[in-house]
């Protein structure tokens, strides 16, 4: 159980453009969603917190308007990366938890973001 | 505020070796402790968590970690390195609904 699934797991695009990435739990409601930014060989950095039908908060230096984030349902948390940049180039990880606080984080399995 | 501290970014032990990943940690109320495993270009799998009660925690694939209040301390150890546990570790604490993360620790593992 408990199991949660991203599409892609990579991606390429050219700068400019906006590329989406999706964050499924599968077998459970995920009341609470997070998404995460990894640089190679570095730690995960939380770049926002999501609770389903609420706006997400979001970490001190991340750009709401370039990272949007969206949590309709129990079941699905997308992450928008606007006008992307070579920066922007990263490992993105999301996890989710049943409840609000305090409650196990599942992690996906990363998507691959290379910006040309 | 929450914060954890590994020490040594790379460890390199022999199979069949100990394996001991150092994880300090700061929290002002009681800390829920996790190691995660990654391997490459994959997400974390935990290993272990520590929240209440026993302070000796036994997770997967032969991992333990003892939490340790007066050291601020939760040490993941393995009696016998394998070759498959060759990949990066995290520690981390949770506070309200975040984790924070340690820096990680690479394990490589000698044949």
């Amino acid at each position: 159980g408990a199991v949660v699934s991203q599409h892609p797991s990579w991606v390429i695009c050219k700068s400019g453009t906006s590329v989406k990435i999706e964050c499924r739990s599968l077998d459970f409601q995920a009341t609470t969603m997070f998404w995460y930014r990894q640089f190679p060989k570095q730690s995960l950095m939380l770049m926002a917190t999501s609770n389903e039908g609420s706006k997400a908060t979001y970490e001190q230096g991340v750009e709401k308007d370039k990272f949007l984030i969206n949590h309709a349902s129990l079941t699905l948390s997308t992450l928008t990366v606007t006008s992307a940049h070579p920066e922007d180039s990263s490992f993105y990880i999301c996890s989710a938890a049943e409840g609000v606080t305090n409650n196990e984080q599942f992690f996906g399995p990363g998507t691959r973001l290379t910006v040309l | 505020a929450q914060s954890v501290t590994q020490l040594g970014s790379h460890v390199s032990v022999s199979e069949g070796a100990l394996v001991l990943l150092r994880c300090n940690y700061s929290s002002s109320v009681p800390p829920y402790l996790f190691w995660y495993v990654q391997y490459p270009n994959q997400g974390l799998q935990l290993l272990l968590k520590y929240t209440t009660g026993a302070t000796l925690v036994k997770g997967i694939n032969g991992f333990e970690a003892e939490f340790k209040k007066s050291e601020t301390s939760f040490h993941l150890t393995k009696p016998s390195a394998h070759m498959s546990d060759a990949a990066e570790y995290f520690c981390a604490v949770q506070g309200a609904q975040k984790l924070v993360f340690g820096q990680g620790t690479r394990l490589t593992i000698n044949p």
